[in-house]
């Protein structure tokens, strides 16, 4: 069955440390999203991509870093320079053509930092 | 900005209806409508193109007025599975697949 994949789960992080959260999609989507949930908050756009080799920051991009480099993978690393990285992170995708452009969600990945 | 989703929470009785707004200060091309369980992915339910049009499958059905930048979705007949966080995506701009969404509504469905 096609869907998004992302791993780990789980992510724990010392303050000072860079970390990577994998994305992979199987369903043939040309873009790719990453969202930041905190409670109240509703989910914040960090990047996206709409193809290959190409992104775009979103509202709260500074602090995380990303590449496309192939259509499958979008992974999205944290860096030391994101203050308050402690988040749900929630990876997406949806086709570009077609008469449907519903998003598909990965389970997440939940960090903290410690 | 994101658009504004009301009411933030909601209790329905198995078996009563509700209704979540959602409203843009922005021109909208496209609203999405996920639902999202705790500690789980959203799930997408149903997009609105511009066009005032209504959708709707099983008992959840939605409207969009493009001139007013609102969207409601209406749940009727509530049930238990229906508990969870609601959230509207709006997409502006001419494109429709960058979405903003709201804070989200929950809805409890109690029997």
């Amino acid at each position: 069955d096609g869907g998004i994949t992302q791993s780990p789960k789980y992510l724990f992080r010392k303050e000072g440390q860079n970390v990577t959260l994998s994305c992979e999609q199987n369903l043939n989507h040309d873009a790719m999203y990453w969202y930041r949930q905190d409670p109240g908050q509703g989910l914040r756009l960090i990047y996206y991509s709409q193809i290959v080799n190409d992104f775009q920051k979103g509202d709260i991009a500074e602090g995380y870093s990303v590449s496309r480099e192939k259509k499958e993978s979008f992974p999205l690393t944290v860096t030391s320079a994101q203050k308050n990285p402690t988040a749900f992170y929630l990876c997406a995708s949806s086709a570009l053509t077609g008469t449907v452009y519903g998003y598909t969600f990965g389970s997440g990945t939940r960090l903290t930092v410690v | 900005q994101q658009p504004v989703q009301s009411p933030q929470a909601v209790i329905l009785r198995e078996g009563e209806d509700a209704v979540i707004n959602c409203s843009s200060s922005k021109a909208l091309y496209s609203v999405h409508w996920y639902r999202q369980k705790h500690g789980e992915a959203p799930v997408f339910l149903m997009i609105l193109l511009k066009g005032g049009e209504q959708k709707g499958h099983d008992k959840i059905s939605a409207s969009f007025n493009e001139k007013k930048q609102q969207s409601s979705l209406y749940l009727t007949a509530s049930q238990l599975s229906y508990s969870g966080t609601y959230f509207c995506g709006t997409a502006s701009g001419g494109s429709n697949y960058k979405l903003t969404f709201g804070k989200g509504t929950l809805l409890t469905v109690n029997p």
